[in-house]
């Protein structure tokens, strides 16, 4: 038990939608980094917000974008869904930019038809 | 970022056996981490590596960060029901905010 939670579970989109995913962190962790995890592959990184704010992006366009927010809440935000964003998308939070700190949710499953 | 070649992909293992997998890559990095993701869940941290060398042990789990810092090992002994699951590699770059991971190692254990 991580202590940091995902909504929804499940979540079946129709491809050029919008879909927005939320994370709740632990309390008092300001750093939440985002991932997506294609069936069978390991998680690739997407970006980190750290108090707040975009602390770094991988190799994701801009139709992927987040928030943080004061109360320990983060949301990921496509864009324009594309059948390849079908994945498992996963948030981890942190106490700062150690990345070795980072704790996981337990992900939410977005298939895009 | 760099990719990372786990192997094997997949392993099917008697209850009781020893278990090894690892882990390479073309460059040289600062920090080796094992993960375990288990159906349903996200990936828990098992063993953070700092440098060249070291081996640490979390309960039946030890792993070592290469001599060359190219690679990286991941033993489990006298393997368990629950220790069924996909383990990842991971390197953290120096100062970086980011994890790589690579495409994991299926765990099956066989009762």
């Amino acid at each position: 038990e991580t202590g940091v939670t995902q909504s929804p579970t499940h979540l079946i989109k129709t491809r050029g939608q919008q879909v927005t995913l939320r994370c709740s962190s632990q309390s008092g962790h300001n750093t939440v980094s985002w991932y997506q995890q294609a069936l069978g592959q390991g998680p690739q990184f997407i970006f980190q917000y750290y108090r707040e704010e975009e602390n770094g992006r991988g190799n994701f366009p801009p139709r992927f974008s987040g928030l943080q927010f004061p109360n320990y809440s983060s949301e990921l935000n496509v864009n324009a869904l594309e059948l390849d964003d079908s994945a498992l998308y996963l948030c981890a939070s942190s106490t700062g930019t150690d990345s070795t700190e980072q704790y996981f949710g337990p992900g939410t499953r977005l298939t895009v038809t | 970022g760099q990719q990372l070649n786990q192997s094997p992909q997949s392993m099917f293992i008697q209850e009781g056996e020893d278990v090894s997998m690892n882990c390479t890559s073309s460059s040289i990095f600062n920090t080796w981490l094992w993960y375990k993701q288990d159906p349903g869940e996200g990936p828990v941290l098992l063993i953070a590596l700092y440098k060249a060398g070291e081996l640490t042990s979390n309960g039946r789990l030890t792993a070592q960060f290469g001599i060359t810092r190219k690679d990286s090992f991941l033993n489990i002994s006298a393997s368990i029901p629950s220790d069924v699951g996909i383990y990842f590699c991971a390197y953290s770059g120096a100062g970086s905010y980011q994890l790589t991971f690579g495409k994991g190692t299926k765990l099956s254990v066989i009762p």
